[in-house]
């Protein structure tokens, strides 16, 4: 069966410092991959996808970049965290039609 | 107009009183239709997922399409107090270069009173 990981699962992290969150997908290959993030009080915000290594697409301009460095494997990064990046991010994979949810995690940023 | 429209609630309902919950959605060209759940501080996990116009039924979920008026709803027979939760809606596209996209609602929070 598949299963989808995301650490860490909580970060507090001051503005303008360094972010990278990691996803990995197990149990499937060369998965539809995608970050999302949720921030309070707001619905569920896709931020980037990839369809395969190196694919990224990015759904809303902002600071934040992802990258695939292997098939199972996706990264969320950003170079100068600012306080509107706070949030719920989600990574999730695609299995068919369905998409399925990482534990998430949960990011603060003072 | 929001792609796809939820109300936010609560909706409260007594423990085992039928809960209804609706979404409508904005493109006509969207085929596929998901009901995810939501625990506080949780992350979503799918409760239905539906293609075709009418009603599909699971346990005690049933999905309802009608793709003409763009609507779908939710409805949870003999509501339990663990379904206490955020039920969030939603549609799916395909995107150019592959891959498909959901658009999610901001999901209606449901109270089951005991």
């Amino acid at each position: 069966s598949q299963t989808i990981h995301q650490w860490p699962a909580t970060l507090v992290q001051p503005v303008g410092s360094p972010l990278s969150l990691e996803c990995t997908v197990e149990g499937t290959s060369n998965p539809n991959l995608y970050w999302y993030r949720q921030a309070a009080g707001r619905g569920l915000q896709l931020l980037f996808y990839s369809v395969g290594i190196g694919q990224i697409s990015s759904e809303v301009p902002q600071n934040l970049s992802a990258s695939r460095p292997q098939d199972r494997q996706f990264i969320l990064s950003s170079k100068k965290l600012l306080l509107s990046d706070s949030g719920f991010y989600l990574c999730a994979w695609r299995g068919q039609l369905i998409q399925f949810f990482g534990p998430g995690t949960r990011l603060t940023v003072l | 107009q929001k792609e796809v429209e939820q109300n936010s609630g609560p909706l409260s309902v007594p423990e085992g009183a039928i809960a209804s919950l609706n979404c409508t959605y904005s493109d006509r060209v969207s085929q596929s239709f998901f009901w995810y759940r939501q625990y506080s501080g949780k992350s979503p996990e799918l409760i239905m997922s539906i293609y075709s116009n009418g009603d599909k039924e699971d346990g005690r979920f049933t999905a309802q399409l009608n793709k003409a008026s763009q609507y779908v709803s939710l409805l949870i027979r003999d509501s339990q107090p663990s379904d206490s939760a955020t039920y969030l809606c939603a549609v799916n596209r395909g995107l150019t270069g592959g891959g498909n996209k959901l658009t999610f609602g901001t999901g209606t929070q449901l109270k089951v009173e005991l």
